[in-house]
């Protein structure tokens, strides 16, 4: 399966610690998103990288959040100092090079957080 | 700014019913809409999408027509199966503008034998 990947699937933490999640994205796409879904509510955009390049970064959180993406493959969100508000679900998505299919946003299955 | 409203769930159906979900939006730029879907225990999946008015997406059976004049793009799908219960996302995208999508809370269906 060459879909999008996540790790790890879930995280429970206490307050106040720090968490790393780990998006692969599929193979030789240049786009990959982060998006924070809480329950029953639809996924929120937060950031996203071309290639190494944060281009938006604006709709992060709150300065605990932050993003990488160095070799333009890869790519983790950390939180900071976690709180209870924090617990969601964190999606990510990559989307191919090619520009006609840039329109698909593909979505790894999630990386769930608890925080205690 | 963007938003996309959709109808609160849960919607329960029988097998074989006629479904509906609304779906409409408020855009600053001219949208791309889509329809996610997400499954019990998987990701999120595109099930159909439309770039332009009039557009009509379709799969799986369900469909949906890019409506400019109601700012609207309701899922439709003539006969539901058990296998459709899911929750069920609009969403919009901005062309040029990021490519990040915009979603609605979510509909959750759930159909009955």
């Amino acid at each position: 399966d060459t879909g999008v990947s996540q790790d790890p699937r879930h995280k429970i933490t206490k307050r106040g610690q720090n968490v790393t999640f780990r998006c692969d994205p599929i193979s030789e796409h240049n786009r990959l998103y982060w998006y924070r879904q809480t329950l029953g509510q639809g996924p929120e955009f937060l950031t996203y990288f071309q290639n190494e390049a944060q281009l938006e970064k604006s709709r992060l959180l709150s300065d605990r959040f932050s993003a990488e993406r160095p070799k333009g493959s890869f790519s983790t969100l950390e939180i900071q100092r976690t709180e209870q508000g924090d617990s969601a679900m964190y999606l990510c998505a990559s989307t191919p090079a090619d520009r006609v299919d840039q329109e698909t946003q593909y979505f790894g299955p999630g990386t769930r957080l608890l925080v205690l | 700014g963007n938003s996309v409203t959709q109808m609160e769930g849960p919607v329960t159906l029988s097998e074989e019913a006629f479904l509906t979900i609304n779906c409409t939006y408020t855009a600053t730029g001219y949208p791309s809409l889509f329809w996610y879907v997400q499954y019990p225990g998987e990701g999120l999946q595109l099930l159909l999408k439309a770039t332009k008015a009039d557009d009509k997406g379709s799969n799986k059976g369900f469909e949906a027509t890019y409506r400019k004049e109601t700012t609207s793009f309701h899922l439709e799908k003539g006969s539901v199966q058990v296998s459709d219960s899911a929750v069920y996302f609009c969403a919009l995208r901005i062309n040029n503008a990021g490519n990040m999508l915009t979603f609605g809370g979510g509909t959750r269906l759930m159909v009955k034998p």
